[in-house]
């Protein structure tokens, strides 16, 4: 089975805070990618990753950034924390060119803050 | 720009019976469509999927049906059990793409006893 690992469950943060999402998965996939799951809005792309040090802009990138130093961990940070950055946040990764085009999620992490 | 939409952010169904959850899209370049389930606390999880060439494809309970002309997929749960009461969400790639998907809002599924 494919396992996602999210480094927080819960995070409360103040606002200006530099905050670091770590993601690792053990299924050696190329792809790895960051998304927020907001009411109403469902799960937006705010970076991907195809390979290490490789990274693209997802479609809500502002205000945050991306690390991606080796295959299995994708970090997620947010330079100088918002309240509008409250969210949850989850982690994906897949293997290209599978054909399934499936996403594995981690468990995700709730982020507040204040 | 909601490319994906799930217009129903709610549905509740009598156990046994059928849900039908509904999904539209805008961007005639998606040609790779998935359902992921999404229970609370935890990740979504990959549910079914349909390609484009196809316009039915079935697993178990689980049926999906693709309506390219009208940019619509349909994801049927016969008969429905407890165990899916959770959030479905819909979501669309272009596999000439990036392997993005493009996520609809969701929709919550309450099965009833």
């Amino acid at each position: 089975d494919v396992k996602v690992t999210q480094s927080s469950r819960y995070l409360v943060k103040r606002t200006g805070e530099k905050v670091f999402l770590e993601c690792v998965q053990d299924m050696d996939h190329e792809n790895m990618f960051w998304y927020r799951q907001d009411p109403g809005l469902g799960l937006r792309l705010i970076y991907f990753s195809y390979d290490v040090k490789m990274k693209e802009k997802g479609d809500i990138p502002e205000g945050y950034s991306v690390s991606r130093e080796k295959k299995e961990r994708f970090s997620l940070i947010l330079e100088s924390a918002s309240t509008n950055q409250t969210s949850m946040y989850l982690c994906a990764s897949s293997v290209p060119g599978t054909g399934a085009w499936s996403q594995f999620f981690g468990p995700g992490t709730r982020l507040t803050v204040l | 720009d909601q490319q994906v939409k799930q217009n129903s952010p709610s549905l509740s169904v009598q156990e046994g019976r059928i849900s039908i959850l509904n999904c539209d899209y805008t961007n005639s370049m998606f040609d790779y469509f998935l359902w992921y389930k999404k229970y609370p606390a935890e990740g979504p999880t990959f549910l079914i999927s349909i390609s484009s060439i196809k316009d039915k494809n079935e697993d178990g309970r689980f049926t999906v049906f693709l309506n390219k002309s009208a940019k619509h997929l349909s994801l049927h749960i016969v008969p429905s059990q407890p165990g899916d009461s959770a959030v479905y969400f819909c979501a669309a790639s272009a596999i000439r793409g990036a392997q993005k998907l493009v996520f609809g809002q969701g929709t919550r599924l309450t099965i009833n006893p």
